[in-house]
């Protein structure tokens, strides 16, 4: 079984600019969860979808946004670039959603310069 | 509000010995408290749960203990090998947000 996929892998953009990041869940997986990684802070959840709805969400600006398809696949904008938004992101998914075993992306790593 | 604390950033540990691994958490709206571990360049890898009505998990080598009235989670790893060198997040789930909560991790270090 195919596990889930990011792409893209790495990414450079310049502060102000927006990105936008993809995410394939496992075949059948329903839920997708976004995560951010830094260094200082750790693992901070972003939010989640589960049948194209964003059902849970974490303490991120507006310019932090998601979307999901009706074939699970799952988008993550941001918008207005600032130096802070550097890091790796991480998707996750999962049959029912956060709370139960997720299996998680390679991640994408981004660097705003 | 670091709702999720891994006080040890880091951790070594020798080879066939165990391995413990600490988490304290202030939110008592947790339903489940997962653990996960993590290579260099490589996503989170589930690990081991534990619902909060249970004191014990137990996963081959990986037990997980909760003290709810402590507020503390602790996974052992039992015997430690190299292998198992990498960063673990402890993280809680539920509440009113409904959002998973992630410790900072313990980078562990199993020495041959």
């Amino acid at each position: 079984k195919a596990g889930v996929t990011q792409t893209p892998r790495y990414l450079i953009k310049t502060r102000g600019q927006q990105v936008t990041l993809s995410c394939s869940p496992i075949s059948g997986h329903r839920s997708v969860s976004w995560y951010q990684q830094t260094p200082g802070q750790g693992l901070q959840f972003l939010f989640e979808y589960f049948s194209e709805t964003q059902r849970n969400k974490g303490n991120f600006p507006g310019r932090f946004s998601g979307r999901q398809f009706s074939n699970s696949r799952s988008e993550m904008n941001v918008s207005t670039l600032e130096l802070g938004d550097s890091a790796l992101y991480l998707c996750a998914s999962s049959w029912i959603g956060v709370g139960e075993t997720q299996y998680f992306g390679p991640g994408t790593r981004l660097l705003v310069l | 509000d670091q709702q999720v604390k891994q006080n040890s950033p880091s951790l070594s540990v020798q080879e066939g010995r165990i391995s413990i691994l600490n988490c304290d958490y202030t939110n008592s709206m947790f339903d489940y408290f997962l653990w996960y571990k993590k290579y260099p360049a490589e996503g989170p890898t589930f690990l081991i749960s534990i619902s909060s009505i249970k004191d014990k998990n137990e996963d081959g080598r990986f037990t997980v203990f909760l003290n709810k009235s402590a507020k503390h989670l602790s996974l052992h790893i039992v015997p430690s090998q190299p292998g198992d060198s990498a960063v673990y997040f402890c993280a809680g789930y539920g509440g009113s947000q409904g959002n998973l909560i992630f410790g900072k991790g313990t980078k562990l270090s199993v020495k041959p």
